[in-house]
């Protein structure tokens, strides 16, 4: 019930097209999802976040869709970029995760084709 | 800004040996966090230290031992090597008053156990 299941593991998209990821979670009590991007050789680092009480939040190209019914959320990439090459962890946690209960999806590694 | 600095960022060990991996933040968090990532395992908490003085068990602690050593540094050692423990080595520091929790990454200490 605590974990969190992230699909496709790999993804290859051309460049200007629109990547997807998704995850799914079982634990109605989770009320925090963030998706976290790492590029090769760094750490992660947070890219967007979405609470509950919104069904999608957009940050530029970035667009997180959440279906509390279906207890769903996805990460949509507009126009997807070489720069954009990187892994991808969805996460969720019940609050903020400040103590130590964010639980992440096993990575989905896109490659955006020039 | 330094951020999260983690050394060392490469070490070879030998089964059964012993080794302290640092970590310091900059950034006056209370929260601090180590992690491993294996491939296709996603992000896996070892110990995390909600406030300095406390620290706390995660899903993977065996094998490992922390200490919050002031404020701005958490250290996790491996006393006695074991291949299992071959990964790379994630420490991260939040705050609560930040951007929903944010988690800031250290850049990883990759590990290798012969």
């Amino acid at each position: 019930q605590q974990q969190v299941k992230q699909s496709p593991q790999s993804l290859i998209v051309q460049k200007g097209g629109i990547s997807i990821i998704n995850c799914a979670y079982e634990n109605t009590a989770f009320d925090y999802f963030p998706w976290y991007q790492q590029f090769p050789g760094k750490g992660p680092a947070l890219l967007i976040a979405i609470r509950p009480d919104v069904s999608e939040k957009k940050e530029g190209r970035f667009t997180i869709s959440f279906n509390k019914s279906a207890k769903q959320f996805s990460l949509h990439i507009m126009d997807s970029q070489p720069g954009d090459s990187a892994t991808y962890f969805c996460a969720a946690s019940i609050g903020i995760g400040s103590q130590g209960n964010l639980i992440f999806g096993k990575g989905t590694k896109l490659s955006v084709k020039p | 800004n330094a951020g999260v600095t983690q050394t060392p960022k490469f070490q070879v060990l030998k089964t059964g040996q012993s080794m302290t991996l640092q970590c310091a933040q900059d950034m006056n968090h209370n929260s601090m966090y180590w992690y491993r990532q294996d491939p296709g395992m996603g992000l896996r908490l070892i110990y995390y230290s909600a406030s300095e003085g406390t620290t706390d068990k995660g899903e993977v602690p065996n094998g490992y031992n922390v200490s919050r050593l002031n404020k701005r540094e958490f250290s996790l050692r491996l006393e006695s090597a074991a291949p299992s423990q071959t990964s790379v080595y994630f420490c991260a520091s939040s705050d609560a008053s930040g951007r929903l929790g944010e988690l800031f990454f250290g850049e990883g200490s990759r590990l290798t156990v012969l």
